[in-house]
């Protein structure tokens, strides 16, 4: 699997747009970019997932870069519950089982929103 | 709309004693997961279970066993606790196939060993 960096943690203003940058310099043509985030201690949750194309659903809107070597998770209007830390990873997508399907979560980014 | 459901949410155990974690999913799901998640750290894959009947080990499997009890139910059993397995567990599960890589996880078992 690919590895990814991000930022240790950011500050985000309440109401305003929190973008959270991922480098995966070294991502395969068939790995996907994943985000998850985990609010204090409680079990990780899905955001967005995405290959080349920007994606957006009701969380979140991911923008890859053209040669797919970083990306950045938009969250447009963030809230103090947003306050989380942040996983940026990448993976194959497939039918896999198993441990072939295992997510592997580094450290993240810890977003704090302030008021 | 329960998801993957963990039990118990917090338990206290003292060196040597044996205890289970128990996991349901409630949404058909072939593949389920033990992960444990240390202060400041991220999670670490225990074992997985491909399908129903199947198990196997993760990244850090010494000391744990499960059981997959049936389609549902992912059991993470300790035989004789250690401080050092002092954690956050959680359960997670995933549909093989269409839905690709998104893993569900429960609300996590805070367990002290002491």
């Amino acid at each position: 699997d690919a590895k990814t960096t991000q930022p240790t943690s950011m500050d985000c203003a309440e109401g305003r747009a929190a973008n959270l940058p991922c480098n995966h310099s070294t991502i395969s043509g068939n790995e996907y970019v994943y985000w998850y985030r985990q609010i204090h201690s409680q079990g990780p949750q899905y955001i967005i997932h995405g290959l080349k194309n920007n994606e957006t659903n009701e969380m979140a809107s991911l923008i890859i870069t053209e040669d797919r070597k970083s990306s950045t998770l938009i969250l447009p209007h963030a809230t103090l519950r947003d306050t989380a830390v942040y996983y940026c990873i990448v993976r194959v997508f497939g039918n896999y089982g198993g441990s072939q399907g295992n997510l592997i979560f580094g450290k993240g980014t810890k977003l704090s929103v302030k008021p | 709309n329960a998801g993957v459901t963990q039990t118990p949410k917090f338990q206290v155990l003292k060196t040597g004693q044996s205890m289970t974690l128990q996991c349901a999913q409630d949404m058909n799901h072939n593949s389920m997961y033990w992960y444990r998640q240390d202060p400041g750290m991220g999670l670490r894959l225990i074992y997985y279970s491909a399908s129903e009947g199947t198990t196997d080990k993760g990244e850090v499997p010494n000391g744990y066993n499960v059981s997959r009890l049936n389609k549902r139910e992912f059991s993470l059993r300790l035989e004789s606790a250690a401080p050092s397995q002092t954690s956050v567990y959680f359960c997670a599960s995933r549909l093989s196939g269409g839905s690709g890589n998104t893993i569900y996880f429960g609300e996590g078992s805070w367990l002290t060993v002491v």
